[in-house]
């Protein structure tokens, strides 16, 4: 079955640079959720995006942008690099089935190092 | 969302059974009990999901204490390839993120 497929897999940025991050969600899936997980550290929730819209916002810098495109994939858009947003980035799908519950799929992540 | 506890880290056997608690005391009448597993250099994965009753899957057991306020993911013959962390969470039927907390770091030993 395909699965989250994002990238790139690593990606090497020196301070004050820009990235972009992508994410291609499970077909079908209407939400799409970014997480961060720095070294040691549990996964953070950034953002989501219901049928293209904001649906939530977590701890995410105002450096960082990201958006929904027609087709689900989402990108995630990340300027003023610092060397502390070296990390992991998820990125998760999910559908609504018909108990309102989601189930979540996880990409295998973007490993970001800023130089 | 509702706050967990979970042990930092326990160790089992190969082949024998794992019994990973999860207390919730806070937990509300909406929250569904989710526990993800996340390997090394790998996404978060799903395991399990519950309400109120005991639910089994391929991957394992959930075990919801009758008053909800502690749960217990049940893997009935761990494999080396079960070495991971393990997260309880809590979330409600109409929310959206899900919010991992401090979970298990689980060893498996051969």
């Amino acid at each position: 079955a395909a699965g989250v497929i994002q990238s790139p897999r690593h990606l090497i940025k020196e301070k004050r640079e820009t990235a972009t991050l992508k994410c291609y969600p499970i077909p079908r899936h209407d939400t799409v959720y970014w997480y961060q997980q720095g070294p040691g550290q549990d996964p953070q929730f950034l953002i989501s995006f219901y049928e293209k819209m904001q649906s939530d916002k977590g701890s995410i810098p105002d450096r960082f942008s990201a958006q929904q495109f027609s087709d689900y994939h989402s990108e995630l858009n990340m300027s003023s690099l610092e060397l502390g947003d070296s990390a992991l980035y998820f990125c998760a799908s999910s559908y609504r089935d018909s108990s309102g519950l989601y189930g979540y799929t996880f990409g295998s992540g973007t490993r970001l190092t800023v130089v | 969302d509702a706050k967990t506890t979970q042990p930092n880290s326990m160790e089992s056997n190969e082949e024998e059974p794992v019994h990973l608690p999860c207390n919730h005391s806070t937990i509300s009448g909406t929250d569904y009990i989710h526990w993800y597993r996340q390997l090394p250099s790998q996404g978060p994965e799903y395991v399990i999901h519950g309400l109120t009753s005991n639910v089994n899957n391929r991957m394992a057991s959930l075990a919801i204490a009758e008053d909800r306020k502690s749960s217990t993911l049940i893997l009935h013959r761990a494999t080396l390839r079960d070495a991971a962390v393990y997260y309880c969470i809590l979330k409600e039927t109409s929310g959206s993120r899900l919010t991992f907390g401090e979970g298990t770091q689980l060893t498996v030993n051969p």
